[in-house]
């Protein structure tokens, strides 16, 4: 079974671009969170998408935002690139159900960016 | 607010030198505490979820046990391919079945030959 997908994997933007980074979950899963990953704060929740709706959002400012498609592929956008936004961005596909194993959150290997 | 730390930031072994890493957390009403492993430059690897104190689990070499307030990872006889960081994530209550993970800063395990 393919694992959790994540493209680009690496990114270089320049400061007050925008960019989109894009995650295929593991097939059958229906949820997909996304995190950001930097040196200083360690991995922080963004937000997470399920059947096509945000369900949750983490303390992030507006210019992060991202969207799941019917078939539970997932993107994220960030407008207005800082320098601060250079991280190894990551998501995680669930299952989602009744059971324990249904709340396992496997990881991609994430998209570094890099924002000159 | 939920708060999660790893102790220590940093630990060196010796090849088959047995030792545990901790994980505290404050967390009201926590819905499962995860470990992952993380090599550089990947994404964590998902290692074990615990959802009530007293549950234990292993997997080769690495036992998580948890507690109240606290989990702990076993790691017995390393070898050097156990050398990584080891995060420890909680999940809170959350409405609607939400995903989210707190994570703490992680332990970084370096196995010497």
């Amino acid at each position: 079974k393919a694992g959790v997908t994540q493209t680009p994997r690496y990114l270089i933007k320049t400061r007050g671009q925008q960019v989109t980074l894009s995650c295929s979950p593991i097939s059958g899963h229906r949820s997909v969170s996304w995190y950001q990953q930097t040196p200083g704060q360690g991995l922080q929740f963004l937000f997470e998408y399920f059947s096509e709706t945000q369900r949750n959002k983490g303390n992030f400012p507006g210019r992060f935002s991202g969207r799941q498609f019917s078939n539970s592929r997932s993107e994220m956008n960030v407008s207005t690139l800082e320098l601060g936004d250079s991280a190894l961005y990551l998501c995680a596909s669930t299952l989602v159900g009744q059971g324990a194993s249904y709340n396992e959150q496997f990881f991609g290997p994430g998209t570094r960016l890099t924002v000159l | 607010e939920d708060q999660v730390t790893q102790s220590p930031e940093a630990l060196r072994l010796q090849e088959g030198e047995s030792s545990s890493l901790n994980c505290s957390y404050t967390v009201s009403g926590l819905r499962g505490l995860f470990w992952y492993r993380q090599d550089p430059g990947k994404g964590p690897e998902f290692l074990f979820t615990l959802y009530s104190a007293g549950e234990e689990k292993e997997k080769e070499r690495l036992k998580a046990t948890l507690t109240k307030k606290e989990s702990f990872l076993h790691i017995t006889a390393p070898k050097p391919e156990d050398s990584a960081t080891y995060l420890c994530a909680v999940q809170p209550p959350l409405i609607q079945g939400a995903q989210k993970l707190v994570f703490g800063q992680g332990t970084r395990l370096t196995i010497n030959p």
